[in-house]
């Protein structure tokens, strides 16, 4: 059965370094959405993504993040300048449509350490 | 806002036994999906059960059953004849019916042990 695929499985780096977190959808899904999960804390939504523009963003994706699907498998996620807040499991999620009855396939995640 | 509560953080069953998780919602709208995830460790969340909101009838899925009690805003999921591999933390979440705003609204998460 197809999976969303994400790497690396884990990161560890440094306040201020920028990371790129990769994910590979399903290959004929055509929405894709980034989640995250701070330890202890509730999974909260990031930003979606259709015809390569967000659809939809939170109040957390603010400028230091951005995504890109750069070819026709990848789907990214940036931060340019990482904050110890930044820490958290980041889940990769796609759908073959959107709407509200369509599942969300989600990847196993990136925990992400900043120091 | 919608929100999402799940307020026990672990629950434990011992093995074919039933286990009930517990799960409330908050939201002005009147339709609406409703959905349980599953996390096995280190695995990759996958859907576990989904409930419309218009629909009365509560959803199975072979042991998995929901109780949606729409006027109190509850959706709580049912694992019966528990086995091993139910082991996981348990996601409830909520989305809007229509519109561009697939965003799912997540629950913190239970974590069921099953006890062989």
């Amino acid at each position: 059965e197809p999976e969303v695929t994400q790497t690396p499985s884990h990161q560890v780096t440094q306040m201020g370094q920028e990371v790129i977190l990769r994910c590979v959808p399903i290959s004929n899904h055509l929405y894709f959405y980034w989640y995250r999960q701070i330890l202890g804390q509730k999974v909260e939504f990031l930003v979606s993504f259709y015809n390569n523009e967000i659809s939809e963003k939170s109040e957390i994706f603010d400028d230091q993040f951005s995504v890109e699907r750069p070819d026709g498998s990848n789907f990214t996620l940036k931060i340019r300048s990482t904050k110890l807040e930044d820490s958290a499991m980041y889940f990769c999620a796609s759908s073959e449509a959107s709407g509200g009855q369509e599942t969300q396939y989600f990847g196993p995640g990136t925990r992400l350490l900043v120091l | 806002a919608q929100t999402v509560t799940q307020s026990q953080p672990e629950m434990s069953v011992q093995e074919a036994e039933t286990v009930t998780l517990s799960c409330t919602y908050d939201t002005s709208e009147s339709d609406y999906y409703l959905f349980w995830y599953k996390q096995p460790p280190s695995r990759q969340m996958i859907l576990v059960i989904r409930q419309e909101a218009y629909k009365q009838q509560n959803a199975t899925e072979n042991r998995f059953s929901v109780n949606f009690q729409k006027a109190a805003k509850s959706f709580s999921l049912k694992i019966s004849d528990s086995q091993l591999g139910d082991a996981a933390m348990y996601f409830c979440a909520y989305r809007p019916y229509t519109g561009a705003n697939s965003k799912l609204t997540f629950g913190k998460g239970i974590t069921l042990s099953v006890r062989p």
